[in-house]
Parts: structure tokens; C-alpha cells; sequence
């Protein structure tokens, strides 16, 4: 059972490309989550989907967009990188029946933009 | 707006030792309170899931306590092991979009 599974691993990014981040579920999940996570600020939410065909906005929003492409599948979009997009990018999932159920996280994705 | 500290951020202990990890969150309005372990370069790990209606959860030499009205939870780590070595974050979700996250503890277990 793969859990949570994000793609890339690693990335560099030139300022100005554009690049998606993909993730897949396989646990039957509701909501998905796209988290960035940096030094010193923790983890923040980028934006969520609470169901397939629903997306929101999280903390950070600014600068990505996402798309929920069914229920197994969440990605997130880049369209102009910046320097400031450096970070690790975590999808994770929650919710089968139960919206109050334990959330999962894939492996990240480590993103550097130069 | 929801805010999650964790105190201390960091830790060190001599192997064998119990130890208690702090979470406290200032919104009592939650869903749940899960603690995480997250080892250096990887992903988070899930190691319990506290419902708001319960007080605390046990898994092998773990175990979690949640006291909603003062806003904290704590994680009691039994006969500290090198392995248990990680940061620990501990995550409150407040409505079914959203979770916030402490800063985590950095644990090291000294052999």
C-alpha cells in the first residue's frame, strides 16, 4: 500500500519557469492537502481540498494554484517561480468516511529555485 | 486564528530516560490533535490521532494525553531509544479544511 506518493523528489527551477508538483493517494481519501515547510516557520497550508471538486485556499496561497484532478490526484502548479518558492512541499491526505480521521504525508518534495 | 507552540524546541537525553513533549494550542474549538515524527529530510509519520472527545492514546512505549479546556496535549515517550532520535510536531485541526502546526521538538537520544 503506497500511501501518499509525490513527484518530483528534487527540483531546481530557473526564476520565471513554470513546473507542477504532483501527488497520488491510494487510501480512498476525501481531502487532500499541498503544506510548504521552511526553516524557522514551520509547516503552512497552501491549499486544501476538502472533497473531490472543491478547492480552498490555506495560509500561503499566493503564487500557486492546484488542481484536484479526481479523487485520487492533487497537484500543484507553479506558473512564474520565484526565489522565495524555495522550500519542501508536502501533499497529504485525510478522511474516508469520518472527516475527523489521521491525516497521511508523502515524502516531499524538495524544491530550489535560483 | 489558531496558534501551536511547542515547548522546549529542542531536547536531549541520555538513552533509557522518560521523556514528555509539549503541545499547547490557545482555540479549544478542535477536531483532533495528532503528533507526528519527522526524520531529518523526510516526511511526517503519524504516531497518534487524539479525537477532542478523548483524553488520551496509547501505541507501544507512546502515549498521548489531550486536555482540551486548558489547551494542551503532552507526549510521554517510555525508555528513550538513539532510534526515537527525530523532530516531533504535534498538528490541531480546527474544521475539516484545516490544520496548525507547532514548530516541533528536536529529540536526541544519546546512546
Amino acid at each position: 500500500n503506497a500511501g501518499v506518493t509525490q513527484t518530483p523528489k528534487f527540483q531546481v527551477l530557473k526564476t520565471g519557469q513554470s513546473m507542477t508538483l504532483q501527488c497520488a493517494q491510494d487510501m480512498n481519501h476525501n481531502s487532500m492537502y499541498w503544506y510548504r515547510q521552511d526553516p524557522g516557520m514551520g509547516l503552512r497550508l497552501i491549499y486544501y481540498s476538502a472533497s473531490e471538486g472543491t478547492t480552498d485556499k490555506g495560509e500561503v496561497p499566493n503564487g500557486y494554484n492546484v488542481s484536484r484532478l479526481n479523487k485520487r490526484e492533487f497537484s500543484l502548479r507553479l506558473e512564474s517561480a520565484a526565489p522565495s518558492q524555495t522550500s519542501v512541499y508536502f501533499c497529504a491526505s485525510s478522511g474516508g468516511q469520518s472527516k475527523y480521521t489521521e491525516a497521511f504525508f508523502g515524502q516531499g518534495t524538495r524544491l530550489t529555485v535560483v | 486564528k489558531q496558534e501551536v507552540t511547542q515547548i522546549p524546541a529542542a531536547l536531549s537525553v541520555p538513552e533509557g530516560e522518560n521523556l514528555v513533549l509539549n503541545c499547547s494550542f490557545t482555540d479549544s474549538a478542535i477536531y483532533n490533535l495528532q503528533w507526528f515524527r519527522q526524520d531529518p529530510g523526510k516526511g511526517l509519520t503519524s504516531l497518534l490521532l487524539i479525537q477532542s472527545s478523548q483524553r488520551e492514546q496509547t501505541s507501544g512505549r507512546l502515549n498521548a494525553s489531550l486536555d482540551k479546556s486548558s489547551g494542551r496535549s503532552t507526549l510521554y515517550i517510555a525508555a528513550s531509544q538513539p532510534g526515537d532520535s527525530a523532530t516531533y510536531l504535534c498538528a490541531v485541526r480546527t474544521n475539516a479544511g484545516k490544520s496548525t502546526f507547532g514548530d516541533g521538538t528536536t529529540l536526541t537520544v544519546k546512546p
